[in-house]
């Protein structure tokens, strides 16, 4: 079964607003890292966040992580037509080295 | 500095041909992953190699195989291929285990089984 499981499914949002995903997971965890995926091509990392960290800053994203919940989540503030994407959250279990573990990934869409 | 580099773009097999991927890792990049992802689906962990070694793999059937390089480059082999193993093929690249540090992709193979 998959590790990180991402909800919604799919969010439809305007330009200018904001989009909040989250991502649930199952055991214990390394880090939590942030993917992108724009039109079925290479992923693009955006955020690495620690075990013991709870929340990291970069640019427009913001990252929460709650361990006592196993989940986070990546907000993307003030939306814009160019972040319409895909976007996957991995976790890198204390049990499997070396294995990212992908969620199914949200689909957003920022409509101009 | 070159990315991750995969190769082919596209490749379209028969059922029951071989299939070989390619990748090229960032230069001082020791480890490399294989990730597959079918249509409209997540990434699923294929296999992990670092300084030559096969590391870790996921749930695969053993004909899907590969190496790595002295070099660090890698290929990814599939054997007796079936229509379900359409799919895109990634890889990614780290300069050590991606556990402390991101991981590197490539913009893929795209693999058809006809």
């Amino acid at each position: 079964s998959q590790q990180g499981e991402e909800d919604p499914q799919a969010l439809s949002i305007q330009e200018g607003e904001n989009a909040t995903m989250n991502c649930s997971y199952k055991t214990s965890i390394n880090n939590l890292q942030w993917y992108r995926q724009n039109s079925g091509r290479g992923l693009v990392h955006l955020i690495l966040i620690r075990s013991n960290e709870r929340e990291k800053h970069s640019g427009r994203l913001r990252v929460t992580l709650d361990t006592s919940k196993k989940s986070s989540s990546l907000l993307i503030t003030a939306s814009r037509a160019a972040d319409t994407a895909s976007y996957f959250c991995a976790v890198l279990t204390t049990d499997s080295w070396g294995k990212l573990q992908f969620g199914a990934g949200t689909q957003v869409v920022v409509t101009p | 500095e070159a990315g991750v580099t995969q190769s082919p773009t596209h490749l379209i097999k028969t059922r029951g041909q071989q299939a070989t991927l390619r990748c090229s890792p960032i230069s001082g990049h020791t480890s490399v992953y294989w990730y597959q992802q079918a249509l409209g689906l997540g990434l699923q962990f294929l296999l992990w190699y670092d300084e030559g070694e096969e590391r870790n793999r996921g749930n695969f059937p053993p004909r899907f195989s590969g190496r790595q390089f002295p070099n660090y480059s890698s290929e990814l082999n599939v054997n007796a291929l079936e229509l379900e193993d359409s799919a895109l093929y990634l890889c990614a690249s780290s300069p050590w285990t991606a556990g402390d540090t991101e991981a590197f992709f490539g913009q893929g193979t795209r693999l058809t089984v006809v």
